[in-house]
């Protein structure tokens, strides 16, 4: 079985700042996606960045961005600029290759703060 | 944030009340999913439907049921349950593609307290 893990439960970062969470996972499968999402409070969760372990290349978005290494199973996710928006719950997620409509397995999560 | 809805968005209830919770997309996926999430605790897969067909049951206890009557509607239905069934129930939708693994947008959930 997959597992996710998130050894931050709690980050916090100065406004126009840089931080990295982390995430390891451990996996027997050469093909799957890993995806970091966002859950500020009481909203709703939404996609920040995914990957497919297939490319080589590291995804970005805008001032979010991953570093994949899949030989050490790692997949950080930086934010680069931090803003006060950026506040929330941040889970790292990994889905299989099965056929394009398997269940994702989540980390526990890591609380990011900004102080303004 | 409308792409998915669930209704109610809190829910009290007794252990010996019976409830369903509903879930709606509106983005035109065929594929749909139930996760708890508890506190302290990663989000658990509960199930899965591609197509209407429930392709995945997380070894889910029997009180909790699901329905998919079509592609945009899904419904948790839930009987005699236990304090430690209280948790924010989120549901999901992808598009099915078959060969990839699609994006999946979620709800935002209802808070179930069991008492």
């Amino acid at each position: 079985a997959q597992t996710v893990t998130q050894s931050q439960p709690e980050m916090s970062v100065q406004e126009a700042e840089t931080v990295t969470l982390s995430c390891t996972y451990d996996t027997s499968e050469s093909d799957y996606y890993l995806f970091w999402y966002k859950q500020p409070p009481s909203r709703q969760m939404i996609l920040v960045i995914r990957q497919e372990a297939y490319k080589q290349q590291n995804a970005t978005e805008n001032r979010f961005s991953v570093n994949f290494q899949k030989a050490a199973k790692s997949f950080s996710l930086k934010i680069s600029d931090s803003q006060l928006g950026d506040a929330a719950m941040y889970f790292c997620a990994y889905a299989g290759s099965g056929g394009g409509a398997d269940g994702l397995t989540f980390g526990k999560g890591t609380h990011l703060i900004i102080q303004p | 944030e409308t792409g998915v809805t669930q209704t109610p968005r809190h829910l009290v209830m007794g252990m010996t009340n019976k409830k369903s919770l509903k879930c709606e997309q509106h983005l035109g996926h065929n594929a749909m999913y139930w996760y708890k999430q508890s506190a302290k605790k990663p989000l658990e897969l509960m199930f899965v439907y591609n197509f209407k067909e429930q392709t995945e049951n997380n070894s889910v206890p029997s009180r909790f049921s699901p329905e998919c009557p079509n592609s945009s509607h899904l419904f948790l239905h839930l009987h005699t349950l236990q304090p430690e069934d209280s948790a924010l129930y989120l549901c999901a939708s992808s598009r099915f593609s078959g060969g990839t693994q699609e994006t999946q947008y979620f709800g935002p959930g209802t808070r179930l307290l069991v008492l």
